[in-house]
């Protein structure tokens, strides 16, 4: 079964500009979410996407959103990029079946570079 | 609020050798779920090892091992018989409300493992 997919891989961008990064859960996953890792602030919880409803937001500005589709492939969307949004983005998958072992599995991320 | 600890910045061990990161966490929540993933340097999140809070037994899952003591609030994680492949950033993470679907994660600031031969 192949992993979570997430294209690009490398991003580079100007402040200003816009950025959509892509992500492709594990076939018959249904929950996508998306993290955002910096040097400074670590591991952050963005969203979580699940049957193409938004189920949960991190503590971000509404420059970051993000949408699901029916094929349960995601996207996340960052607007007037800004210095500070230089970081890796990883987006995992899980099953989202209410059981003890419910694991979300990460995809190797895009690295945003904003100049 | 959730919070996640990981005290050690970094640790070295040598090949074949035993080591253990540790891990503690906060929750007022009853039920949560416990993870362990490491980041090895090309970026990717790959997951180890899951406990849940009413689980009585510790989790094994290979050379992973997660020493789980409730009362302390302490998950740690065990790698026995280190290999070279181990080197790597190790994290912590707490899922809360472990039957509800919740899907938020929160990381510890991660423990950077080097197996030197």
């Amino acid at each position: 079964k192949a992993g979570v997919t997430q294209t690009p891989r490398y991003l580079i961008k100007t402040r200003g500009q816009q950025v959509t990064l892509s992500c492709s859960p594990i076939s018959g996953h249904r929950s996508v979410s998306w993290y955002q890792q910096t040097p400074g602030q670590g591991l952050q919880f963005l969203f979580e996407y699940f049957s193409e409803t938004q189920r949960n937001k991190g503590n971000f500005p509404g420059r970051f959103s993000g949408r699901q589709f029916s094929n349960s492939r995601s996207e996340m969307n960052v607007s007037t990029l800004e210095l500070g949004d230089s970081a890796l983005y990883l987006c995992a998958s899980s099953s989202r079946v209410v059981a003890s072992t419910d694991t979300q599995y990460f995809g190797p991320g895009t690295r945003l570079t904003v100049l | 609020a959730q919070k996640i600890t990981q005290t050690q910045p970094g640790m070295f061990v040598q090949e074949k050798e035993a080591v253990t990161l540790d891990c503690t966490y906060d929750t007022s929540d009853q039920s949560y779920g416990l993870f362990w993933y490491k980041q090895p340097s090309s970026g990717e999140m790959i997951f180890l090892i899951y406990q849940g809070s009413y689980d009585e037994q510790n989790a094994t899952e290979g050379r992973y091992s997660l020493n789980f003591q409730k009362a302390r609030k302490s998950a740690n994680l065990v790698i026995s018989a280190s290999q070279l492949g181990d080197s790597a950033m190790y994290f912590c993470a707490m899922r809360e409300g472990r039957n509800t679907g919740f899907q938020k994660l929160v990381f510890g600031t991660g423990t950077r493992l080097l197996v030197s031969p």
